[in-house]
């Protein structure tokens, strides 16, 4: 067990650019969760995937953000024509299903330029 | 709307001193509230996980309360060091759906002077 793996760790781009960013959960969670947070703020919930299904999206998660779990592994997170206000830590966690606790990664720093 | 508030946001106490961080929120439904340490720039760690039905988790130095009713729990760190220094959040899962999901308060910023 290596923990919630994601990659990269910072992310610099100029506004207007697509970026991508990856999640490896532990292995034998099927949940698998994307937050948001910036500065001075708590995390802010985005998406959620149980296996390869994404059963809950955030109405912070605008039309530009997509999110896949192909085969209900590790987990992709797309944002599109980024603005300045997408800079924020981006962070993914996973979890067995039911009421167990969730285990985060050390999250992608993205800077929008 | 569930709301979670943490007070105060940012705490400097001598080393070696007992201290308490506060979490409130605002719906009573939920099914477990989680405590997290986030050094800076890093992701966060699981630090304690109360069940509802639970009124306490201990782990060292560290013990964590739980009052649903009343909305609140509290972290209570002993004899605090220098490495104890970071931010604390608190999360509750709500009890309404069966997602897993968090909601997170603003987190309580610890530090611990030598």
């Amino acid at each position: 067990d290596t923990g919630v793996s994601q990659d990269p760790r910072h992310k610099i781009t100029k506004r207007g650019q697509n970026v991508t960013f990856r999640c490896d959960p532990i292995s034998e969670h099927n949940r698998l969760y994307w937050y948001r947070q910036t500065l001075g703020q708590g995390p802010e919930f985005l998406t959620y995937f149980q296996n390869e299904a994404q059963l809950e999206k955030s109405r912070l998660l605008s039309d530009r953000f997509s999110a896949e779990r192909p085969k209900g592994s590790f987990s992709t997170l797309e944002i599109q024509r980024t603005e300045q206000g997408d800079s924020a830590m981006y962070l993914c966690a996973s979890s067995f299903e039911g009421n167990s606790p969730l285990h985060f990664g050390n999250g992608t720093r993205l800077t929008v330029t | 709307k569930q709301e979670v508030t943490q007070i105060p946001a940012a705490l400097s106490v001598p080393e070696g001193e007992n201290l308490v961080l506060n979490c409130s929120f605002t719906d009573s439904a939920i099914y477990n509230l989680q405590w997290f340490r986030q050094d800076p720039g890093k992701g966060l760690t699981s630090l304690l996980l109360i069940q509802s039905s639970q009124r306490e988790q201990t782990s060292g130095r560290l013990n964590a309360s739980l009052d649903k009713s009343s909305g609140r729990s509290t972290l209570y760190i002993a004899a605090s060091q220098p490495g104890d220094s970071a931010t604390y959040l608190c999360a509750v899962r709500p009890g309404i759906g069966n997602t897993g999901k968090l909601i997170f308060g603003q987190g309580t910023t610890l530090q611990v002077k030598p």
